[in-house]
């Protein structure tokens, strides 16, 4: 079974510092891996995502992440957070269920509050 | 690109009684997801609607309390029947978009509190 594992609750920075959020996972078969950013009021969307090829993706709003296959992880970064980052970010896997189809597993999220 | 429709947004339920949460897409999908994202908690994938079978369901999840219908392929409903307060949550519905890369594209949710 698939499992996604987010280290930091809640996190709390300063604008203009650096950002790093932990995401492990659990998974057997072939890995694809999400970010999801919810900001308030707002619906979940797609920050960025891996499916293959160059492991540090970079998403919108000057994300990126690094997938590191020896490590199961899947690191959100951003070097300067500014105010407006502040949201709730999913980190999520793609796999299979056990009747076969595709499903993606979320892990609990991190909310991020940045203080202007 | 893929834009849900879900309603209601919220609603306010006795215990005992039943909601249906519909879901509109503005284009075909194959396949439709209905997930739960009960207060400090992850988003967990209740079911897996599919159009022309049955609802692949979640460890943890029933069809006689979570009934799901797919008539097409632009519309989902999801039945949660005999709530209690512990069915209090964030209900969303999610679809994947077409190709093999493709990546979920979410509803506004529905805001559940039941007394």
């Amino acid at each position: 079974a698939q499992s996604v594992s987010q280290h930091n609750h809640h996190v709390i920075l300063s604008e203009a510092a650096s950002l790093e959020l932990g995401c492990n996972y659990s998974y057997g078969g072939t890995v694809n891996l999400f970010w999801y950013v919810q900001y308030p009021g707002q619906h979940l969307q797609l920050l960025l995502k891996y499916f293959s090829g160059d492991p540090l993706v970079k998403g919108i709003k000057g994300f990126e992440a690094e997938f590191i296959k020896s490590k199961f992880s899947f690191n959100l970064r951003k070097p300067s957070v500014q105010w407006s980052d502040t949201a709730e970010y999913f980190c999520a896997v793609l796999g299979l269920n056990s009747g076969g189809y595709q499903k993606v597993t979320f892990g609990i999220g991190t909310k991020l509050q940045v203080i202007p | 690109s893929a834009v849900i429709s879900q309603k209601p947004s919220r609603d306010i339920c006795q215990r005992g009684t039943s909601l249906t949460i519909q879901c509109q897409v503005d284009s075909q999908v194959t396949m439709m997801f209905w997930y739960r994202q009960q207060p400090g908690q992850s988003l967990t994938l209740i079911a897996t609607a599919n159009q022309g079978s049955e609802a692949t369901y979640e460890s943890g999840f029933v069809i006689d309390k979570f009934p799901i219908s797919r008539p097409n392929l632009t519309f989902s409903t999801l039945t949660v029947s005999n709530m209690s307060p512990e069915d209090s949550s964030i209900y969303l519905c999610s679809v994947k978009g077409q190709g093999q890369n493709e990546k979920l594209f979410f509803g506004s949710g529905t805001q559940l509190s039941v007394l």
